[in-house]
């Protein structure tokens, strides 16, 4: 267990509707990231931060936003959402000390119809 | 820009058969490597890592992976595999960060979806 919850665990959303996603951890570690996962695909990278305030992009930024105002906190903001956005999100920290290696939140469904 | 190949998409085999999971990746500097396992409907897990040292490495549940610098591979293995193996398994890798001390995020292949049956 790495200290990752997401909330909420499923969501269903239509169209054009703004959607947040959080990701929180326990463990106060510097560097946290989402990813999206879709059949054949794989997990890409949408965004990353490497500490409060400070984010970057990732592969498959478009459409997405974060924000990070706590050590603890990691949102992701779908400013208007899109049936491409349905997905499976996976929040990771990078455990202080093992930088490089990344574990896994327990993931968030979402549909948007 | 880095990328990673998972050659099997769908891997049947039966008990106590022997696994090997293809993984090659592309990416011109120095590599952290990593295979992660996916049980149906949940979290991804981290099976093992290569850093540095000794290319074979050993992970959880009997699975070990040997780094290939020559053929930028990273094959995943396991001797005997059991019906609780049945999975997505996923090859990853980062190199390393600019800002040093952190990773830039994974680039993950696209997974092998392996059944095992009884």
């Amino acid at each position: 267990d790495a200290g990752i919850t997401q909330s909420p665990r499923h969501k269903v959303t239509e169209t054009g509707t703004p959607v947040t996603l959080r990701c929180h951890q326990t463990e106060n570690h510097r560097y946290m990231y989402w990813y999206r996962q879709d059949p054949g695909h794989g997990l890409r990278l949408i965004h990353y931060s490497y500490g409060v305030k400070d984010t970057d992009k990732g592969e498959v930024s478009d459409g997405y936003s974060v924000s990070r105002s706590k050590t603890e906190d990691f949102l992701l903001t779908l400013e208007s959402a899109t049936s491409s956005q349905t997905s499976v999100y996976f929040c990771a920290i990078g455990r202080t000390g093992e930088t490089d290696t990344q574990y896994f939140g327990p993931g968030t469904r979402l549909t948007v119809l | 820009a880095q990328s990673v190949s998972q050659h099997n998409h769908h891997v049947i085999l039966s008990e106590a058969a022997s696994l090997e999971l293809g993984c090659n990746y592309s990416y011109g500097g120095t590599v952290n490597l990593f295979w992660y396992v996916q049980y149906p409907g949940q979290h991804l897990q981290l099976l093992l890592k290569y850093f540095s040292g000794d290319p074979l490495v050993k992970g959880i549940k009997g699975f070990e992976a040997e780094f290939i610098k020559s053929k930028f591979s990273f094959n995943l293995r396991k001797p005997s595999v059991q019906w609780s193996d049945t999975a997505e398994y996923f090859c990853a890798v980062t190199g390393l960060a600019p800002r040093g001390g952190g990773a830039d995020g994974l680039t993950f292949g696209k997974g092998t979806h392996l059944i095992i049956q009884p």
